[in-house]
């Protein structure tokens, strides 16, 4: 198994520019996210997903969007890029059972400038 | 929404000496885990406590869930040099099926001298 990937691995916006982030997973798990980490912070929720067709807001959505069209899949995308979401981003994957136990891509991290 | 105040921020040991970091919260929580960051790699899940003083091992690693349900501590034994990155705590108030809802503190950066 891969467990989760995550791509792009780096990726430079220009303000006002939009992208999507790509996450997948092959461990059939029912729940996904999406977290930020800044320097010197913990992870910070933005999306999360408890199957496919369903996501919900974290703490931060603001400025970000996501789909849930099938279990495997859980892309996030940005629009109109700003420099406040300048970040690293990472992806997680958790099963219905002991669902806290998440397991996390190796992250894209984002500059816009 | 829910802090975790998480202390040290950093520590810099030697080779071989033991580890304590804890973490608080302001309210209670039902789920404690903890979590390893390598450079450039995202979380790795080390343990996860589910009951109030419940005390877990990982080789080197031990964890307990406090007696309070506001806090828990981590400790490593023996460190090594592949013990160095940061240290997350993470929980959540719920169980069950709502405790995928996690609160991250801001982690323990561990530098680990040969």
């Amino acid at each position: 198994n891969a467990g989760v990937t995550q791509t792009p691995k780096f990726r430079i916006l220009k303000i006002g520019q939009s992208m999507t982030l790509q996450c997948t997973q092959d461990m059939n798990h029912n729940y996904m996210y999406w977290y930020r980490q800044d320097p010197g912070m913990g992870l910070k929720l933005i999306y999360y997903s408890v199957g496919a067709g369903i996501t919900d807001k974290g703490e931060v959505p603001n400025g970000y969007n996501v789909s849930r069209s099938t279990t495997e899949d859980f892309p996030l995308r940005l629009e109109l890029a700003a420099p406040s979401q300048t970040s690293v981003y990472f992806c997680a994957s958790s099963p219905l059972v002991l669902a806290y136990e998440q397991y996390f891509g190796p992250g894209t991290r984002l500059t816009v400038t | 929404g829910q802090q975790l105040n998480q202390s040290p921020q950093s520590m810099f040991i030697q080779e071989g000496e033991d580890v304590s970091m804890n973490c608080t919260s302001s309210s209670i929580f039902n789920t404690w885990l903890w979590y390893k960051q390598d450079p450039g790699e995202g979380p790795v899940l080390l343990i996860a406590l589910y009951k109030a003083g419940e005390l877990t091992s990982n080789g080197r690693l031990t964890a307990q869930f406090g007696i309070t349900r506001k806090d828990s501590f981590l400790n490593i034994s023996a460190s090594i040099p592949s013990d160095v990155g940061i240290y997350f705590c993470a929980g959540s108030p719920y169980s069950g099926a709502g405790s995928y809802q996690l609160t991250f503190g801001k982690g323990t950066k561990l530098s680990v001298i040969p």
